[in-house]
């Protein structure tokens, strides 16, 4: 158990619709990111959010969103679902400061998204 | 911008016996690191190994070792002893400057024969 929980676990919907994922990063974690699995375009980067700011954005279709709350929990939104958003969507945090610790991302399970 | 690849999409090992996994990496920045991910059936993505580039030593975990080098952007994950457990999607990553965001390659399918 990495101690990042993402809910829910499966997520089944139709195309045109909106989602939340949600994710709460491990215990003192103020970095939390958002990766996107499918078959593909493998383990992508989506979004990262430090602190309640977003720090980086990767390859996040305009389409979606995310952001990070005051209690650290993070929430990604997609909206305008299309068959190709079907993929299983990570959540990782990782240290409060510098030092390697802050390199070391812990993953969530994932929720599994599929588009109809 | 960074890249990483993964030459071997599939590879299989006796239980028992030693594995080598290769990846390759590309990168502008000068303080970067290096890691390899396990997932299994499960899904689960569950850290096996880091490396800092900055440190010559290679990084080993009890039956996981790398050989980093860096002049030749190459970091290969060895493990000894292979077990049934040991089988699973494994993933190349790399991250560096001030977000630590990783980039993956496409992933090496390590099956383990009994």
């Amino acid at each position: 158990d990495s101690g990042v929980t993402q809910t829910p676990k499966h997520l089944i919907t139709a195309t045109g619709q909106r989602v939340t994922l949600r994710c709460s990063p491990r215990s003192g974690d103020l970095s939390v990111y958002w990766y996107q699995q499918s078959l593909d375009q493998g383990l992508q980067f989506l979004i990262q959010y430090y602190n309640g700011e977003e720090r980086a954005k990767g390859n996040i279709l305009e389409r979606f969103s995310a952001q990070q709350f005051p209690d650290l929990h993070s929430e990604l939104n997609l909206s305008s679902l299309e068959l190709g958003d079907s993929a299983l969507y990570f959540c990782a945090s990782s240290g409060p400061s510098g030092g390697s610790s802050y390199n070391e991302q812990f993953f969530g399970p994932g929720t599994r998204l599929t588009v109809l | 911008a960074q890249t990483v690849t993964q030459s071997q999409p599939e590879m299989s090992v006796q239980e028992a016996e030693t594995v080598t996994l290769s990846c390759t990496y590309d990168t502008s920045e000068s303080d970067y690191y290096l890691f390899w991910y396990k997932q299994p059936p499960s899904r689960q993505m569950i850290l096996v190994i880091r490396q800092e580039a900055y440190k010559q030593q290679n990084a080993t975990e009890n039956r996981f070792s790398v050989n980093f080098q860096k002049a030749a952007k190459s970091f290969s994950l060895k493990i000894s002893d292979s077990q049934l457990g040991d089988a699973a999607m494994y993933f190349c990553a790399n991250s560096g400057g001030s977000n630590y965001k990783l980039t993956f390659g496409k992933g090496t399918l390590l099956t383990v024969n009994p």
